[in-house]
């Protein structure tokens, strides 16, 4: 099964400011996930990343605020954009039933 | 967007006994899952039962579907302090490359 490493795992940031958060598979994969896990809560899919086309996004994601990059089959980003303390959350990319280790973001 | 409720949110147990989860979910599903989460990280899949099953084994773990009552259980035999965790069950659409809708989760603690 596919093996993905995620980072940064963990960072603080400013309110206002974007973080990148990477996502590396090491096999060549469709469509790749992103989650978000807020504090106590389960897991909420934020958009499908396909190669070659840009992000499906769920209800209540917009692309402005979680911009996402899929520049080949192994490998997506995404962007946390505009930071505030309400984005304080777990990221997670997925490919599947296989998941990233998580990003855990604070906003101060 | 997530699926369905599971029940118990919380249960506490003693080592040895059996832990059972519930989940039940809204849409049609091609399979449904159970993942183990620790401390809020490090989600694990632990098995998958497709729609044309009713029951299916995994050393401790048992679970079973209903389609007809769109539900779910995770049955955890003689528990150990290492199964505490956050139990989710999740909807699957389709192959297993496809996404993976969750639902609000079970926290277990199992007391020594």
């Amino acid at each position: 099964s596919a093996v993905i490493s995620q980072k940064p795992s963990r960072d603080i940031c400013q309110r206002g400011t974007s973080l990148t958060i990477q996502c590396q598979v090491d096999s060549q994969v469709t469509m790749m996930f992103w989650y978000r896990q807020q504090p106590g809560q389960s897991l909420t899919l934020i958009a499908t990343a396909n190669q070659g086309s840009e992000a499906t996004y769920e209800s209540g994601f917009v692309i402005d605020k979680f911009p996402i990059s899929r520049p080949n089959l192994t490998f997506s980003t995404l962007t946390v954009s505009n930071m505030s303390p309400e984005d304080s959350s777990i990221y997670l990319c997925s490919v599947g039933r296989i998941f990233g280790q998580g990003t855990r973001l604070t906003v101060v | 967007s997530q699926q369905g409720e599971e029940d118990p949110q919380a249960l506490s147990i003693q080592e040895g006994e059996n832990a059972t989860m519930n989940c039940s979910y809204k849409t049609s599903i091609n399979n449904l899952q159970w993942y183990r989460q620790n401390s809020g990280r490090g989600l694990v899949h632990l098995i998958l039962i497709r729609s044309n099953e009713r029951e299916k084994h995994s050393g401790r773990l048992r679970v079973t579907l209903d389609t007809s009552k769109k539900s779910s259980s995770l049955l955890i035999t003689a528990s150990r302090a290492a199964d505490t965790a956050s139990y989710f069950c999740a909807t699957g659409e389709g192959t297993s490359y496809d996404k993976v809708i969750f639902g609000p989760g079970t926290s277990l603690s199992v007391i020594p």
